[in-house]
């Protein structure tokens, strides 16, 4: 099993500033396999980015991810007030495995 | 637009099996893999495995013993069911398309096991 490790676990900021949000694998995510989700209290997670760089469907251009094997990031470059939530990495490959979230609240 | 809806009890004793399932409206389960996630009170996501709508399957290593997905496609739905239940179960259980990247999600269940 892929173990995914989210850091850091809260990341407090102001409206306005850069969102950068880590996500490390156990061994390397196969072809790209990488997604990254958005979860608000009370609601069902939201695909962002998948394979790694691709946004989804109706996501705004502020968010991007990034990076290869082990190493992955997802970067939000201006924070907007519905941009605070819980942010999940995800490998889907064989047998895919979620990272512990990573909180973006407001400082 | 596909929406996705779980339905099921929301308390389950222990030792008991645990029956969910989720309907696709707004499009058709045909042609595409459907996915079973949960999410125990204060943890991360967990995989429970997978269905194609012809019926091929996937599962999470750790749950594959106890789940079965199963399809039907003249309803439009496809269900879950987790055999001897305990209270490390509890969690709530979503719904979602695809089989690794999942774009489109039930609103997700709540369902507890306790006596």
């Amino acid at each position: 099993e892929i173990v995914l490790t989210q850091s850091p676990g809260t990341l407090s900021l102001s409206p306005g500033e850069r969102a950068t949000l880590s996500c490390r694998a156990s061994q390397s995510v196969s072809r790209s396999y990488l997604a990254w989700y958005q979860q608000k209290p009370g609601q069902a997670p939201r695909l962002l980015i998948y394979g790694v760089s691709s946004r989804a469907t109706g996501i705004p251009d502020r968010f991007s991810g990034s990076g290869s094997g082990t190493d992955f990031t997802l970067t939000i470059s201006r924070l907007e007030p519905e941009d605070f939530a819980v942010y999940y990495c995800q490998q889907y490959g064989t047998s895919p495995t979620f990272g512990q979230g990573t909180k973006v609240e407001i400082k | 637009q596909e929406q996705l809806q779980e339905s099921g009890p929301g308390l389950v004793k222990p030792s008991e099996t645990l029956s969910l399932t989720c309907t696709v409206s707004g499009g058709s389960i045909s042609s595409y893999y459907w996915s079973w996630i949960r999410q125990p009170p204060g943890k991360r996501l967990e995989w429970i495995g997978y269905i194609h709508y012809s019926g091929s399957t996937n599962y999470n290593p750790s749950l594959k013993s106890r789940v079965t997905i199963s399809v039907d496609t003249s309803k439009n739905l496809f269900s879950l069911i987790l055999s001897s239940v305990t209270a490390a179960d509890t969690a709530v259980y979503y719904c979602a398309r695809g089989p690794g990247r999942l774009d489109y999600w039930g609103q997700g269940t709540l369902v507890t096991v306790s006596s």
